[in-house]
């Protein structure tokens, strides 16, 4: 069965702290991942995506994410995080033949703190 | 990027009546629409597949009569909520696929928040 795995329900950090929000995934056939974030009472923004080519992907304010086909991981990091990215992060996979469904993990919960 | 937007933004409704819930892309033609219904602090569950032209898809457990969804052009999916009652009270969110982009990606509207009384 497919599936993904966000391990960390809650990850607190102070600001200005690096961080990392774990995603795993199991799946036998291909794979796109995505991360997206979601503010309180609001829809979903794209932080970044894999689909092919190199496994280090760079996103919007300041988030990256690394592709590890190996260990089925597409963790997101941040070096130096602040107040504002205080928000819900979601990973996302879409499995080759799955209709271009998104199935998501449960969600990390990131608070910055001062 | 990709703008998707939802109408209305929250809504609150009496036990019984229906509620619309239109979803539209403003700056693409979008085949293919997804909804999602988000229950507090848990992931989103997709509810169904939104295909222009043609009978929604609907994941298991969905009752499609419950909730309807109709396709009707390139740019706006509805989902009609009807018969409402209080456990359908939820935060519903609508994604679209923008086949001008890159394989399989989804950009979301800001969701919609029904409240059934």
């Amino acid at each position: 069965a497919q599936s993904v795995t966000q391990l960390d329900s809650q990850v607190p950090v102070f600001e200005e702290a690096p961080v990392e929000l774990r995603c795993n995934y199991s799946s036998s056939v291909s794979v796109y991942l995505f991360w997206y974030v979601q503010y309180p009472n609001q829809g979903l923004q794209l932080l970044l995506k894999y689909l092919s080519g190199s496994t280090l992907v760079k996103g919007i304010n300041g988030f990256e994410a690394e592709f590890n086909k190996s260990q089925t991981s597409f963790h997101l990091r941040k070096p130096s995080v602040h107040i504002s990215d205080t928000a819900e992060y979601f990973c996302a996979v879409t499995f080759t033949g799955g209709g271009n469904k998104l199935t998501f993990g449960t969600g990390t919960q990131l608070k910055v703190e001062l | 990027g990709a703008v998707v937007s939802q109408h209305p933004s929250r809504v609150i409704c009496k036990s019984g009546t229906s509620v619309k819930i239109e979803c539209r892309s403003l700056d693409f033609q979008a085949t293919t629409m997804f909804w999602y219904r988000q229950f507090p602090k848990q992931s989103l569950m997709l509810m169904a597949t939104s295909n222009e032209g043609s009978k929604a898809t609907y994941e298991q457990g969905v009752e499609k009569d419950k909730f309807l969804i109709n396709h009707a052009s390139l740019t706006l999916s509805t989902l009609t909520v009807t018969s409402a009652h209080p456990e359908d009270s939820s935060f519903y969110i609508c994604s679209a696929r923008d086949p001008g982009t890159s394989t399989d990606t989804q950009y979301f509207g800001p969701g919609t928040r029904l409240t059934v009384l």
